[in-house]
């Protein structure tokens, strides 16, 4: 099984700050790696496919980078509304595992 | 646009059976693969199975195979998810959510969710 871990588990930031997230998997997943955002009580939502594509409406301050094992989720400007959990996912294999996500929280 | 509606929250009983399902609407239901996905209270997201409604071909990831049938009913765009006999171990958010298909190198994301099931399993 392929691994994924994030880092890092949780983090405090501001508004207007610039924030990163990592994800690492355990092998070589070439650019099968997608980020999603979850708000407390509500579904995931795809922001990040092939792990630099921007799913449609989702704002231009987030972006996806990276290939092979080490992927990366930058927020350019932190909103009140960034404010979640975030995780990733390698859809490599067919049910691909998710990381155990990154939740932002509000300094 | 692509929407998935879920069943109602569920309040079960352990041994008790139980079928909680995905409808599918705004786009041709037998396009796109349905996958589900668990959320245990606190905790991330796991994989646990997926369908594909035109062929109802099913994959199951290992830690669910067994105990859980996933299944789907084209003619009326719904997919479900079902056990026989619940554990208070499943007490648990349940989404579903479309993935395209699969090539040899790889698979699309999961672009479209449900709005989620909550199945909570007590005595």
């Amino acid at each position: 099984d392929i691994q994924m871990t994030q880092s890092p588990s949780s983090l405090s930031a501001s508004v207007g700050d610039r924030v990163t997230i990592t994800c690492r998997a355990s092998q070589s997943i070439s650019s099968y790696l997608n980020w999603y955002q979850q708000k407390p009580g509500k579904a995931p939502k795809l922001l990040i496919y092939a792990a630099s594509s921007l799913q449609s409406g989702v704002p231009s301050r987030f972006s996806g980078s990276g290939s092979g094992t080490d992927f990366t989720l930058t927020i350019s400007s932190l909103q009140p509304e960034d404010f979640a959990t975030y995780y990733c996912q390698q859809s490599y294999t067919t049910l691909g595992t998710f990381g155990q996500g990154t939740k932002v929280e509000i300094k | 646009e692509v929407q998935l509606v879920q069943s109602g929250a569920e309040v079960k009983k352990p041994g008790e059976s139980l079928k909680i399902s995905c409808q599918g609407y705004g786009y041709s239901f037998t396009r796109y693969w349905i996958g589900w996905v668990r959320q245990m209270p606190g905790k991330g997201l796991e994989w646990m199975g997926i369908i594909y409604p035109a062929d109802s071909a099913t994959r199951y990831s290992p830690s669910f195979q067994g105990q859980v049938t996933i299944s789907a009913d084209k003619s009326i765009s719904t997919a479900y998810l079902q056990w026989s006999s619940l554990k208070a171990s499943d007490t648990a958010m349940y989404y579903c959510a479309t993935q395209g298909y699969c090539t040899s190198t790889g698979c699309p994301a999961l672009d479209s969710w449900g709005q989620g099931t909550l199945v909570t399993v007590s005595s």
